[in-house]
């Protein structure tokens, strides 16, 4: 089973400041799931990948596959970026249920 | 399309009490997936349906959970008797899987808040 690790836990910044979430995985995957999860508490995937980086937008998700590592960067981050991150990666390695990190509780201030 | 659509949005019942959540997901996806999100525990997953076979029920906490998928379009998870600490988030999530694939997007539904009084 997958075992999904997410730093930092809680992150405030202020407003068009860099950010960066770091997420660590134990088994080798498919691809890696990025979602944001607002107050609301709905759910919205933001990215899977399986290599390289991906960019929407103000965001840009990355992937090391021999280190197990992802990260997530917002740039000229916003107040209404402020949100929890939650990295998530197949149970199994495969295409099957995720098992998530604990996600990132991000804050930005204006 | 209306995305993942989940009934109740919120329930409130007593411990004892049957309850019965339900999605609806999205039309054309082969894959429906349970989760609940609490505090303690965050995220996990608890049952996956791969064209409308359950694959993995390991995330299932005990007896009293039971999750069908009688269609493509329809699944219900069920808790009974209910207790205080089955009080969550319930999240399902629909995607269309590949075999030939690696994964795909899930799009998660807008979740069922319970409380278990």
């Amino acid at each position: 089973k997958n075992e999904v690790e997410q730093s930092p836990q809680n992150l405030t910044a202020q407003e068009g400041e860099f950010i960066t979430i770091n997420c660590s995985y134990s088994v080798g995957i498919s691809a890696l799931h990025w979602l944001q999860q607002h107050p609301g508490g709905g759910i919205v995937s933001l990215f899977m990948l399986s290599s390289g980086k991906k960019k929407h937008g103000r965001l840009i998700a990355t992937i090391n596959i021999q280190e197990k590592h992802s990260s997530l960067h917002i740039t000229a981050s916003h107040p209404r970026d402020s949100a929890v991150y939650i990295c998530a990666a197949p149970r199994g390695g495969g295409a099957d249920g995720l098992t998530f990190g604990k996600g990132t509780h991000l804050i930005i201030q204006p | 399309d209306a995305g993942v659509i989940q009934s109740p949005r919120h329930e409130v019942t007593e411990m004892g009490q049957e309850v019965t959540l339900r999605c609806k997901p999205i039309s054309g996806h082969n894959s429906l997936f349970w989760y609940r999100q609490t505090m303690m525990r965050g995220l996990e997953l608890l049952i996956y349906f791969n064209n409308n076979v359950p694959i993995d029920d390991s995330g299932m906490p005990e007896d009293r959970f039971s999750a069908k998928m009688p269609n493509a379009s329809f699944s219900t998870l069920k808790i009974q008797p209910s207790e205080p600490r089955d009080s969550a988030v319930y999240f399902c999530a629909s995607s269309y899987f590949l075999a030939s694939g690696g994964g795909e997007t899930q799009y998660f539904g807008p979740g069922t808040r319970l409380l278990v009084l």
